[in-house]
């Protein structure tokens, strides 16, 4: 069965204190691997896919990488805004998405 | 582009009861797929649709079924609640290639008394 651990469970930051958040996976045959943010009553917003180990991908202040075994999401100098759960998922052969728990990241002003 | 949607966005049933929850998908996109989210179990997966067949199935009890219509838009049934079935319940659409991105909804929070 594919896991998906995320590490830590939550991080406190200063505006500007840039931070990674930790996805670490064992899956059969990674077909993709997904980033989203969820805030509070809402349904996950889409970030970004990376297909295979080495590929990174931005998106203003949030940079995603993948490796064979874990995916780090870098969240350069945070905004109060980006204030959220983010939640890893992965695509195993089997096509099914499993989810992490998430990394609740809250920024203070 | 509107984005997916679903309805009633709040529900509150009793136990024994069964409830249908509906969700319509991003325009164009064939695929939807349904998960329940939890505090203690997170997000898990429930069924994914295409074109109007069951292409994938997680692990949830037969209590819990649904369906896609020709224009591709859901609904998902759960039956004889539980108490535990309180969740907030998300559907995702996507084009309908197979690792393709699913876009999710706002969610049904299903409360069961």
């Amino acid at each position: 069965e594919d896991q998906v651990t995320q590490s830590p469970e939550a991080l406190r930051l200063q505006e500007g204190e840039s931070s990674s958040l930790n996805c670490s996976y064992t899956v059969s045959g990674l077909r993709g691997l997904f980033w989203y943010r969820q805030d509070p009553g809402k349904g996950p917003e889409f970030l970004f896919t990376l297909y295979s180990a080495g590929e990174e991908k931005e998106k203003e202040r949030l940079k995603a990488t993948l490796t064979k075994k874990e995916s780090f999401l870098h969240i350069t100098a945070p905004k109060p805004e980006d204030s959220a759960t983010y939640l890893c998922a992965v695509q195993g052969g089997d096509y099914k998405l499993s989810f992490g728990a998430g990394t609740t990241v809250t920024v203070r002003a | 582009k509107a984005g997916v949607t679903q309805t009633p966005r709040y529900l509150i049933k009793t136990r024994g009861q069964q409830v249908t929850l509906s969700c319509s998908p991003i325009s164009g996109h064939r695929s939807v797929s349904w998960y329940q989210q939890t505090p203690g179990q997170g997000l898990q997966f429930l069924f994914e649709y295409f074109s109007e067949t069951q292409r994938n199935k997680g692990n949830f009890p037969g209590r819990f079924s649904g369906r896609q219509f020709s224009n591709s838009r859901s609904e998902m049934n759960v039956s004889t609640l539980e108490l535990g079935d309180s969740a907030l319940y998300l559907c995702a659409s996507s084009l309908g290639v197979r690792s393709d991105t699913q876009y999710f909804g706002p969610g049904t929070r299903l409360t069961v008394l």
